[in-house]
């Protein structure tokens, strides 16, 4: 079955620590992979995408995310985070040939100043 | 509008009662799907419309649940009868392109914070 997995439900980091939030997957086809963050009283906005290509994509807000298909993981990396980062994220993945997407329950992200 | 809005932002209904939700899409946009973020739960796929394309229905939890797009634009999700197990934040996103292919990217709303007393 497919199936998105964020074994950690929230994560608390000190301000200009480093952060790596953990997402696996579960699919039969060529995943489509994305990392959503949502903040408080927002929608997701989308912070980076893998389709193919370089296993190192890099988003917007300093994100990075690395696909390891002998993993079947997406993890999300910062180097350094910022107190506004404080949101939830969430990992995504579809299939070409597909509109739907397979949202993990979330991971969220704390910052102590 | 710039981006997808959603109104209202918050309903507080009581059991039973039937309510409304809408959704405008980014203009131009042909796909529109409408999710369901329960508490501690990842985002529950609801529905997805496509142009005039029929649409896939496959994710409304039952048949309280409906939803119409007039003139492949706005959307309004309906729940007759509402339980409490129906309290949950109602997501829309709209995109771009007529396969709906995962590779267009979803634009999501703010949400309707729903409550059932």
């Amino acid at each position: 079955a497919q199936s998105v997995t964020q074994p950690d439900i929230h994560i608390t980091v000190s301000e200009g620590a480093s952060l790596e939030l953990r997402c696996n997957y579960s699919y039969g086809a060529t995943p489509y992979l994305f990392w959503y963050v949502q903040s408080p009283g927002q929608g997701l906005q989308l912070l980076l995408k893998y389709f193919s290509g370089d296993t190192l994509v890099q988003g917007i807000k300093g994100f990075e995310a690395e696909f390891k298909r002998s993993q079947s993981s997406f993890n999300l990396r910062k180097p350094s985070v910022h107190w506004s980062d404080a949101a939830e994220y969430f990992c995504a993945v579809g299939a070409k040939g597909t509109y739907k997407y397979i949202f993990g329950t979330g991971t969220r992200l704390k910052v102590l100043a | 509008g710039a981006g997808v809005s959603q109104s209202p932002s918050n309903k507080v209904t009581e059991k039973g009662k039937d309510v409304e939700l809408r959704c405008d899409p980014i203009s131009g946009h042909t796909a529109l799907y409408w999710y369901r973020q329960s508490l501690g739960q990842g985002l529950e796929f609801l529905i997805y419309f496509q142009g005039n394309s029929a649409p896939d229905k496959s994710g409304l939890p039952s048949d309280r649940f409906s939803a119409e797009r007039t003139g492949g634009s706005v959307s309004t999700l309906t729940i007759q009868r509402t339980q409490q197990e129906d309290s949950a934040v109602y997501l829309c996103a709209s995109s771009s392109g007529t396969s709906g292919g995962p590779a267009n990217e979803q634009f999501f709303g703010p949400g309707t914070r729903l409550t059932v007393l």
